[in-house]
């Protein structure tokens, strides 16, 4: 099965501080993303990334900034973290999501305080 | 962009009890995906359905497609406390291979 590890389960920041959520993925696939979920509001796409250093935005990416330097890892920045960005992070992998789904990440839980 | 819209938004149930979930979409699509989360955790795919079908069954989960009314229903039968969990569908806008999720209907099986 595949697997999609994300480095911390929960983590408590300080407004301004630079974060790093980490994903990584174990099944050789292109498509990798992250997501932020917010009740009421559902996953929302921050970026995602269809190969080695390349990156698209998604719906929301302001305030945040990938980085893909190898195929099996998928890193989301927080350049200065703010309230606002306390919500759940989740990473997924796909080979071709609209044929064979997402598989996701546990989530990580991010506090901006 | 599309995102497909999930009903009811929750959902309370005795166990051994059925369980039907409703998506609709507005455009035209390729597939249509549904998804379960358990509270605080990812999510996890439980079926894809094509456009050209019209049901689909994996164990007690059985999918339905009807792209005139553009529409899935999602059904558990016989369910568990287990199947307690929010479900998901997530659905792409024809020529974008980036499905995109509804807010999700949130399950409650009573033991």
């Amino acid at each position: 099965d595949v697997k999609v590890t994300q480095s911390s389960r929960y983590l408590v920041k300080r407004t301004g501080e630079k974060v790093f959520l980490e994903c990584v993925q174990d099944m050789d696939h292109e498509n990798m993303f992250w997501y932020r979920q917010d009740p009421g509001l559902g996953l929302r796409l921050i970026y995602f990334s269809y190969d080695v250093k390349m990156k698209e935005k998604g719906d929301i990416p302001e305030g945040y900034s990938v980085s893909r330097e190898k195929k099996e890892r998928f890193s989301l920045i927080l350049e200065s973290a703010s309230t606002n960005q306390t919500s759940m992070y989740l990473c997924a992998s796909s080979l071709m999501p609209e044929d064979y789904g997402y598989t996701f990440g546990s989530g990580t839980r991010l506090t901006v305080v | 962009s599309q995102q497909g819209e999930e009903d009811p938004q929750a959902l309370s149930i005795q166990e051994g009890e059925n369980a039907t979930m409703n998506c609709s979409y507005k455009t035209s699509i390729n597939n249509l995906q549904w998804y379960r989360q358990n509270s605080g955790r990812g999510l996890v795919h439980l079926i894809l359905i094509r456009s050209n079908e019209r049901e689909k069954h994996s164990g007690r989960l059985r999918v339905t497609l009807d792209t005139s009314k553009k529409s899935s229903s999602l059904l558990i039968t016989a369910s568990r406390a287990a199947d307690t969990a929010s479900y998901f569908c997530a659905t792409d806008e024809g020529g974008s291979y980036i499905p995109t999720f509804g807010r999700g209907t949130s399950l409650i099986v009573h033991p």
